[in-house]
């Protein structure tokens, strides 16, 4: 079964600095995708990005960046300029490649605060 | 644009008693999903269903019964609820074909209180 690991449980940051987020997961697959989600205290759950496993070139969504080494399983997320709105609960998800079956697994997820 | 629609959205129950959670979703998705929120659980999944007509359980599936009505609608049944069943419950929903069809769309979520 694929298992995603987000080890830390709390982590802060000053706001317009640059903080990032680790996630591993483990799977026997070799065609996936890895997802980062946001939930703010609204409890709406926000795809902030995703990442397909075939390609070797990182996401990027405006301040938002991924580091995808998949010989490590590893899937952190870094977040440029930190703004006061960046703060929320981040999971980390995987999801074996789209499939009738394929569901997505979520890691326990990290609480980001932003200090102004 | 509704997308997915889950009520209600908070409920209190006593030990014992039962409950249906309603999902709907408007984007002619096949596959649909139920999952539960705890604090430093993250989102574990209860139940899903591929298509119209199947369902399977998930990572944590006691307790609770699904329905797959029609496309659209995929409900989950508390029989009898126990207080190891306050949590939050998304519904969620995705296609399985085309660009953008591994994204999962959320409902708004359910908060239920079990005393």
């Amino acid at each position: 079964a694929q298992t995603v690991t987000q080890s830390q449980p709390e982590m802060s940051v000053q706001e317009a600095e640059t903080v990032t987020l680790s996630c591993t997961y483990d799977t026997s697959e070799s065609d996936y995708y890895l997802f980062w989600y946001k939930q703010p205290p609204s409890r709406q759950m926000i795809l902030v990005i995703r990442q397909e496993a075939y390609k070797q070139q990182n996401a990027t969504e405006n301040r938002f960046s991924v580091n995808f080494q998949k010989a490590a399983k590893s899937f952190s997320l870094k977040i440029s300029d930190s703004q006061l709105g960046d703060a929320a609960m981040y999971f980390c998800a995987y999801s074996a490649y789209t499939g009738a079956n394929s569901k997505l697994t979520f890691g326990k997820g990290i609480t980001l605060s932003v200090r102004p | 644009n509704a997308g997915v629609t889950q009520t209600p959205k908070f409920q209190v129950l006593k030990t014992g008693q039962s409950m249906t959670l309603q999902c709907a979703q408007d984007m002619n998705h096949n596959s649909m999903y139920w999952y539960r929120q705890d604090p430093g659980m993250g989102l574990r999944l209860i139940y899903y269903s591929a298509s119209e007509g199947t369902t399977d359980k998930g990572e944590v599936p006691n307790g609770y019964n699904v329905s797959r009505l029609n496309k659209r609608e995929f409900s989950l049944r508390l029989e009898s609820a126990a207080p190891s069943q306050t949590s939050v419950y998304f519904c969620a929903s995705r296609t399985l074909r085309g660009q953008g069809s591994e994204k999962l769309f959320f409902g708004s979520g359910t908060q239920l209180s079990v005393l």
